[in-house]
């Protein structure tokens, strides 16, 4: 979707360090979803935001967090780095008022080495 | 946690084919979204469904909700050389987007010229 933009496309780190990835969203939508899409995975939920506040998150240990900020934008930070840590993370924000279509951004590929 | 299985994993079809690809879930949805992903981007929304039996058609594609909940498909009609990338199903449980989407692990559509 026009308008999700997602920074740094890409982030190679070594193992122990810690990423911050993050996402500017769509004007309007207040909710952002994280997702991890590994290879051979699939898409993996990780965290939704909304209002600033962390609503859910998926299966992943807490070394995962983010924060959303007051305009909607968000980051993901990723501490402790694992080699398995190595993905595609996206993420999608998404509209209120009963339609929860979720529109993602192009993704930050992180590579652990 | 929710299972979404996707089915075929891939698709090797000629250019005018017509294309038809589904999932099926062991628990009940209430919303359906299909995405088409290309190589290097995030997935893009194709089609949203938010009621069972819902029939939604967006150019070439139809999508529909099944009856039953469990189950959703896709078909593209008179394939043409674009519609070449890996094709995702996703679904919501909660219908309020509070536990994010639950994936397919996607349906790889190549065409054959």
């Amino acid at each position: 979707e026009a308008g999700v933009t997602q920074s740094p496309t890409h982030l190679i780190k070594t193992r122990g360090q810690q990423a911050t990835l993050r996402c500017s969203p769509i004007s309007g939508h207040t909710s952002v979803y994280w997702y991890q899409q590994a290879l051979g995975l699939g898409l993996q939920f990780l965290l939704w935001y909304d209002e600033g506040e962390e609503r859910n998150r998926g299966n992943f240990p807490p070394r995962f967090s983010g924060r959303q900020f007051p305009n909607y934008s968000s980051e993901l930070n990723v501490n402790a780095l694992e080699l398995e840590d190595s993905a595609l993370y996206l993420c999608a924000p998404s509209g209120t008022g009963g339609r929860y279509e979720q529109y993602f951004g192009p993704g930050t590929r992180l590579t652990v080495t | 946690g929710q299972q979404l299985n996707q089915s075929p994993q891939s698709m090797f079809i000629q250019e005018g084919e017509d294309v038809s690809m589904n999932c099926t879930s062991s628990s009940i949805f209430n919303t359906w979204l299909w995405y088409k992903q290309d190589p290097g981007e995030g997935p893009v929304l194709l089609i949203a469904l938010y009621k069972a039996g819902e029939l939604t058609s967006n150019g070439r594609l139809t999508a529909q909700f099944g009856i039953t909940r469990k189950d959703s498909f896709l078909n593209i009609s008179a394939s043409i050389p674009s519609d070449v990338g890996i094709y995702f199903c996703a679904g919501s449980y909660t219908g309020g987007g509070a536990d994010g989407l639950t994936f397919g692990k996607g349906t790889h559509l190549i065409i054959q010229p």
